[in-house]
């Protein structure tokens, strides 16, 4: 079975452009994690959806950050402008969480996106 | 918001010896969940557990909850090379939330 895709897996560019991140979750997920890993900061949690739903978005920076999560098997993380400070490691993730606590399973992480802004 | 301390931050063991990272909250966690996350990788789940007091083994790897259910701890005996990586323990709530640990990297000198 694929696994979680992200795409880029390097993205490199000037502060000021835009950039967007792409995730596509594991078929029958419904919950999508979007996380950004950095060595000062750890592993974060930007926002998280469920059934395409935005639940929580208050690890989002600032507005220069948004996501989107149009159907169940697409994702965006857009960063519009770019700053170098948002250099770090961004991670998606999918599981699903069912109608009962217990029945909530582990979260599956793609390969994440290796972003550099100069 | 609920935050999860993990200690210690780094651990270099030699092969062989074991190693423990520990998992504190100060309130009361929903349930944990330890992960790996191997250099240059993405972090892979290894285990979940929810019941207070519960221990579940994995090879060499145990996890125990604790009674109160605000720690956890991972114990890995007699490390390997393969054992080297940040090893996470998450938090996951009622809503759905997740909150990671920093994590303790552990390094092994063969």
């Amino acid at each position: 079975d694929a696994g979680v895709i992200q795409s880029p897996r390097h993205e490199v560019t000037e502060m000021g452009q835009e950039v967007t991140l792409r995730c596509k979750p594991i078929s029958g997920h419904n919950s999508l994690f979007w996380y950004r890993q950095t060595m000062m900061r750890g592993l974060e949690l930007l926002i998280y959806f469920n059934n395409n739903v935005p639940i929580d978005d208050s690890g989002m920076p600032e507005d220069r950050f948004s996501a989107k999560m149009p159907n169940a098997s697409f994702s965006t993380l857009k960063i519009q402008p770019s700053e170098p400070r948002d250099s770090a490691v961004y991670f998606c993730a999918s599981s699903f969480r069912g109608q009962t606590f217990y029945s909530n399973q582990p979260q599956h992480f793609g390969d994440g996106t290796r972003l550099s802004i100069l | 918001g609920q935050q999860v301390m993990q200690i210690p931050q780094y651990q270099h063991v030699q092969e062989g010896e074991d190693f423990t990272t520990y998992c504190n909250s100060s309130t009361t966690l929903s349930n944990i969940q330890w992960y790996k996350q191997r250099p240059g990788g993405h972090p892979v789940f290894l285990i979940q557990l929810v019941k207070s007091g519960e221990v579940k083994k994995q090879k060499r790897l145990t996890f125990q909850f604790g009674e109160a259910k605000k720690n956890s701890s991972l114990h890995i005996t007699a490390t390997q090379t393969t054992d080297v990586g940040t090893y996470f323990c998450a938090d996951l709530t009622n809503a759905g939330k997740s909150t990671f640990g920093d994590g303790t990297t552990l390094t092994v000198k063969p």
